[in-house]
């Protein structure tokens, strides 16, 4: 299995541009959730979806971030526009809820620095 | 707000020692899960342990969980330098949702 991607790895990008964020999860999985983690506040969970409707966006700091799940494989996170206090390492996850074991499989996150 | 707690922040130990690390949470949870992370890495699961179970094991792992006391435990045993890395715990609800703690830092030392 080629386990959750995300793209890009690692992204420098000047305050005010735009950001957006790539995840393809497990195939099969009907979850996909999105973290942002800092040293200040430690994992947060942004939004989650289930069968490709949010179904919780109340960590989303603010209308700045936006995220999609057009299709059972594949999600974005966008921050529009970016700030300095955005960057952090995001993760995205995924799961497949109502299964046996509600474990979650994290990718390898998206490194961001906002100048 | 972080659902779990975990006591120490920080542990340094011998390698061959066990580690033990605590949990605290607040709300109800369906399950209580562990994940581990390397620096630089995603979060990897490591054990979950069910609302209606006591103890579990696996490997070189055991986790308990006191619903009464909202709280979790994770012992290591006979730790090896590839364990070091953080740990955290995460309370789960029956939505899928985890809501996790700050981590603790394990560092085992050759």
């Amino acid at each position: 299995d080629a386990g959750v991607i995300q793209s890009p790895r690692h992204e420098v990008t000047e305050m005010g541009q735009e950001v957006t964020l790539r995840c393809k999860p497990i195939s099969g999985h009907n979850s996909l959730f999105w973290y942002r983690q800092t040293m200040m506040r430690g994992l947060e969970l942004l939004i989650y979806f289930n069968n490709n409707v949010p179904i919780d966006d109340s960590g989303m700091p603010e209308d700045r971030f936006s995220a999609k799940m057009p299709n059972a494989s594949f999600s974005t996170l966008k921050i529009q526009p970016s700030e300095p206090r955005d960057s952090a390492v995001y993760f995205c996850a995924s799961s497949t809820l109502g299964g046996q074991q509600e474990t979650q499989y994290f990718g390898p996150g998206t490194r961001l620095l906002v100048l | 707000s972080q659902q779990g707690e975990e006591d120490p922040q920080a542990l340094s130990i011998q390698e061959g020692e066990n580690a033990t690390m605590n949990c605290s949470y607040k709300t109800s949870i369906n399950n209580l899960q562990w994940y581990r992370q390397n620096s630089g890495r995603g979060l990897v699961h490591l054990i979950l342990i069910r609302s209606n179970e006591r103890e579990k094991h696996s490997g070189r792992l055991r986790v308990t969980l006191d619903t009464s006391k909202k709280s979790s435990s994770l012992l290591i045993t006979a730790s090896r330098a590839a364990d070091t890395a953080s740990y955290f715990c995460a309370g789960g609800t029956s939505y899928g949702k985890l809501t996790f703690g700050q981590g603790t830092i394990l560092t085992v030392h050759p």
